[in-house]
């Protein structure tokens, strides 16, 4: 189990750019989930996938904005035009589900976005 | 629609007292899960401990403890001999019963210990 990785650890890049982040979950979790966190806050549900099917959005995901986790492994969070209130941090998390219990989030260091 | 509040933006406490973190939470649910979690400088959330709200009895993890009021939607952290990696962010989250881990989360409470 080496955890939820994260790549880049960070990101420069200009207004208009596009961004691609990569996640890669724990071996063997079904679910991956994409949270944002801003300065000073917490983070806030963005996407989640059970294997590769992406099962919701939220409204905070706009069109500029676009998730895939093909063959239910590693996923990518791209963002087209980059905006400057697109600057945060983007975390991902993996979990397993099976059956009923109890679901635990793990969570990735996360990709630090800075839109200039 | 959930929220959750943490009016603590700092706290400071000494190493090996004890030191408590509120969070007050707003919903029409009657059955959900609340979360804390903690964010060292290493960015990566990691969950403290976990409270089901059907569960009148208040969860502990080693010397993590919380005080579930639920008909006060309150839900305090309590951290017992305070020690020097506990120093982080500490933030209070909510989900519901029933769907995909989609937590709803607080500000957060930035936590020092001093020796």
């Amino acid at each position: 189990d080496t955890g939820v990785s994260q790549d880049p650890r960070h990101k420069i890049t200009k207004r208009g750019q596009n961004v691609t982040f990569r996640c890669d979950p724990i071996s063997e979790h079904n679910r991956l989930y994409w949270y944002r966190q801003t300065l000073g806050q917490g983070p806030e549900f963005l996407t989640y996938f059970q294997n590769e099917a992406q099962l919701e959005k939220s409204r905070l995901l706009s069109d500029r904005f676009s998730a895939e986790r093909p063959k239910g492994s590693f996923s990518t969070l791209e963002i087209q035009r980059t905006e400057q209130g697109d600057s945060a941090m983007y975390l991902c998390a993996s979990s397993i589900i099976s059956g009923a219990t109890n679901e635990k989030l793990f969570f990735g260091s996360g990709t630090q976005l800075s839109v200039l | 629609a959930q929220t959750v509040t943490q009016s603590q933006p700092e706290m400071s406490v000494q190493e090996a007292e004890t030191v408590t973190l509120s969070c007050t939470y707003d919903t029409s649910e009657s059955d959900y899960y609340l979360f804390w979690y903690k964010q060292p400088p290493s960015r990566q959330m990691i969950l403290v401990i976990r409270q089901e709200a059907y569960k009148q009895q208040n969860a502990t993890e080693n010397r993590f403890s919380v005080n579930f009021q639920k008909a006060a939607k309150s839900f305090s952290l309590k951290i017992s001999d305070s020690q020097l990696g506990d120093a982080a962010m500490y933030f209070c989250a909510y989900r519901s019963t029933g769907t995909a881990s989609k937590l709803t989360f607080g500000t957060g409470t930035r936590l020092q210990v001093t020796l």
